[in-house]
């Protein structure tokens, strides 16, 4: 059964750079039939998707979140990172990471999230 | 790129049907069959529940269809139970700007 599991600080500071880590078991971040994807949901808020990329390295970001958003991938560690810059009290959200099913542009596999809150 | 616009919430009663909207533009919704529908319960990740506009994935209910006219998808869920209640989001492909994904702003499914 795949898993992901999101890892990094709970709380960062303002005009820091926040980075996530996606751990993937139970299957291979290799596979030439998914994407792997960040999305985040602000309390209480909806869902916004932050960007994807392919195990190859090429990626596709959210065009609200490009200029500050760089997602990268490790496949020898069977993981996918987000680095999220510059950011402010507005970046202060549950973040997920999941895979994405090239074939019909869905997320099917989520991992539980984490909380970040950005605060001084 | 612009969040697709769903109503915010929507109720019905035990056993009735509702529809929870999802408009877009020929950008998305419109211009591919890669809608899909996400259930969510309070605390929880979302959970995929349409995909390809009205294909359930093994495990749902088939309560839950989809359908799309236009540039607005549709889910329907059928003989509503308590389990029922929870926030809904759409999805789609967009090619606009960046090749991406685009989701709905959520409706909140109340069963009274």
């Amino acid at each position: 059964q795949l898993q992901l599991q999101e890892s990094g600080p709970g709380l960062v500071k303002p005009s820091e750079t926040l980075s996530l880590t996606c751990t993937v078991s139970g299957g291979s971040i290799s596979s030439s039939s998914y994407y792997w994807g960040w999305i985040r949901q602000p309390p209480g808020k909806g869902l916004e998707w932050i960007g994807s990329i392919y195990y190859s390295g090429s990626t596709y970001y959210n065009p609200s979140l490009k200029s500050r958003v760089t997602i990268s991938v490790d496949t020898s560690k069977n993981q996918f990172s987000l680095k999220l810059s510059s950011v402010t009290a507005a970046d202060t959200a549950v973040y997920y990471c999941a895979r994405l099913l090239k074939t019909a542009i869905i997320f099917d596999y989520w991992g539980q999230g984490t909380l970040v809150t950005v605060s001084s | 790129q612009s969040a697709l616009t769903q109503p915010a919430s929507v109720s019905g009663s035990p056993g009735q049907s509702i529809t929870i909207s999802c408009t877009g533009t020929s950008s998305d919704v419109g211009g591919y069959n890669y809608v899909s529908w996400y259930q969510q319960h309070p605390g929880k990740a979302p959970k995929l529940m349409i995909y390809d506009v009205s294909n359930r994935p093994s495990g749902v209910s088939n309560r839950f269809s989809g359908s799309k006219s236009g540039n607005t998808a549709s889910l329907t869920i059928s003989g509503l139970q308590a389990e029922d209640e929870a926030d809904y989001y759409c999805s789609s492909y967009t090619s606009s700007s960046i090749p991406g994904v685009v989701f709905g702003g959520g409706t909140k499914l109340t069963v009274l």
